[in-house]
């Protein structure tokens, strides 16, 4: 069974820092991976997905990395900004079927002004 | 398109009440997903809809928890009877899963408290 696991479960810094958040997995046998945030109160947007054949995507500031030997995806958000304060939360799709999706705990992100 | 639309966005019931919770998926979405998120579990899958058909409900915590989808457009979630350990935010979510590239796009969720 696929388990996903999210380090560290809360960060705090000042706004303009550059910070990673980690995302680990258990099966390396994925069919892709999702970064998603979410704001209080609100449901999930999806930001990046990195299918298993692709090593990282970028949108704007952002920047997820997969390694799917060592099961592990990053996260990087260049110039933090208090905007970018949130839950993230990582998702593994681990075969062909929609049932396969498999969510992290997330990370709560504070960046301060 | 206005995104999922889910409803209400707060539902507080009395145990052993019944709860209806409403989706309206992405128009186009053939794909449709109930979740249920809580701060001990996390995100769960609860159950998934193909083109209106129930693919998998093993994620369905009892025989308390129903759902429909009468239609491409709308789906429910039923609890009947409701219990406090019920509490939670439920979240549906809708794909289009053409290729693998597909997104999941949620709704805004539905708050429920069990009293």
């Amino acid at each position: 069974k696929q388990e996903v696991t999210q380090i560290p479960a809360a960060l705090s810094v000042p706004e303009g820092e550059n910070l990673v958040l980690n995302c680990s997995f258990t099966d390396s046998a994925i069919y892709n991976l999702q970064w998603f945030r979410q704001d209080p109160g609100k449901g999930l947007t999806s930001l990046l997905l990195i299918q298993s054949s692709q090593r990282e995507q970028t949108s704007g500031r952002l920047n997820a990395s997969l390694d799917k030997s060592s099961g592990r995806s990053t996260l990087y958000i260049a110039a933090s900004q208090p905007g970018d304060s949130a839950t993230y939360l990582c998702a593994v799709h681990s075969g062909g079927g929609a049932d396969g999706l498999t969510f992290g705990k997330g990370t709560h992100l504070i960046i301060q002004p | 398109d206005a995104g999922v639309i889910q409803s209400p966005r707060h539902e507080v019931t009395e145990m052993g009440q019944e709860v209806t919770l409403r989706c309206k998926p992405i128009s186009g979405h053939d794909y449709l997903f109930w979740y249920r998120q809580t701060m001990m579990r996390g995100l769960e899958l609860l159950i998934y809809f193909n083109n209106n058909v129930p693919i998998d409900d093993s994620g369905m915590p009892e025989d308390r928890f129903s759902a429909k989808m009468p239609n491409a457009s709308f789906s429910t979630l039923k609890i009947q009877p409701s219990e406090p350990r019920d509490s939670a935010v439920y979240f549906c979510a809708s794909s289009s899963l053409r290729g693998s590239n597909e997104k999941l796009f949620f709704g805004s969720g539905t708050q429920l408290s069990v009293l």
